[in-house]
């Protein structure tokens, strides 16, 4: 079975500055997505950025990016010049890519706090 | 569209009492999902509908849990004999796939509900 792990349940940013998160994962797949989904206070689940394992190039989505490192079944996520909006719990996710009948499978979570 | 759509947003219960959650997906979404979170914990699939078939049921959906999905519109959890270990958010999240592109959904979650049991 797959595993995501975070290893930083707190991180904190100055705003303006940059933040990285950590995620790593285990798979015995070669084709797989990966996801970060952001949880703000209200709740929501919001998909922030995706990447498809076959990909080498790194996705980007204006101020976020990922550097994806298969081999070593990483997946971190950069935010730039952090915005107090962008307090929120961070989730890794994974999904394979045989099969789309299989659920996402979550890490536990990276809360993120933006100082002014 | 107002997304998806989850009620209520919270509920307090005794133990032993059965509870109903209700969730509406984005129209014309074909694939409906129940996650649970609890504490510092991410979401962890519980079962999931496409069109009104339950396609797949965790390990983690007791015989307490069922889940229905009428007609592939709206979906319902009902979690009968509550447990205080039932306490957790419970997440609905809805996407529209094609026969083609399954492994290329992306899914939209709506608040969740929080669910006590004292």
């Amino acid at each position: 079975a797959q595993t995501v792990t975070q290893s930083q349940p707190e991180m904190s940013v100055q705003e303006a500055e940059t933040v990285t998160l950590s995620c790593t994962y285990d798979t015995s797949e070669s084709d797989y997505y990966l996801f970060w989904y952001k949880q703000p206070p209200s709740r929501q689940m919001i998909l922030v950025i995706r990447q498809e394992a076959y990909k080498q190039q790194n996705a980007t989505e204006n101020r976020f990016s990922v550097n994806f490192q298969k081999a070593a079944k990483s997946f971190s996520l950069k935010i730039s010049d952090s915005q107090l909006g962008d307090a929120a719990m961070y989730f890794c996710a994974y999904r394979s890519a045989y099969s789309g009948n299989t659920p996402l499978v979550f890490g536990k979570g990276t809360r993120l706090s933006v100082i002014a | 569209d107002t997304g998806v759509s989850q009620d209520p947003r919270h509920k307090i219960t005794k133990r032993g009492q059965n509870v109903t959650f209700r969730c509406d997906p984005i129209s014309e979404h074909n694939r409906l999902y129940w996650y649970r979170q609890t504490l510092g914990q991410g979401p962890e699939f519980l079962t999931y509908f496409q069109n009104e078939a339950q396609l797949e049921k965790s390990r983690l959906l007791s015989d307490r849990f069922s889940a229905e999905r009428p007609k592939g519109s709206f979906s319902t959890l009902e979690i009968q004999r509550t447990e205080q270990g039932d306490s957790a958010m419970y997440l609905c999240a809805s996407s529209k796939i094609g026969s083609r592109d399954a492994t290329n959904e992306k899914l939209f979650f709506g608040s969740g509900t929080q669910l006590s049991v004292l």
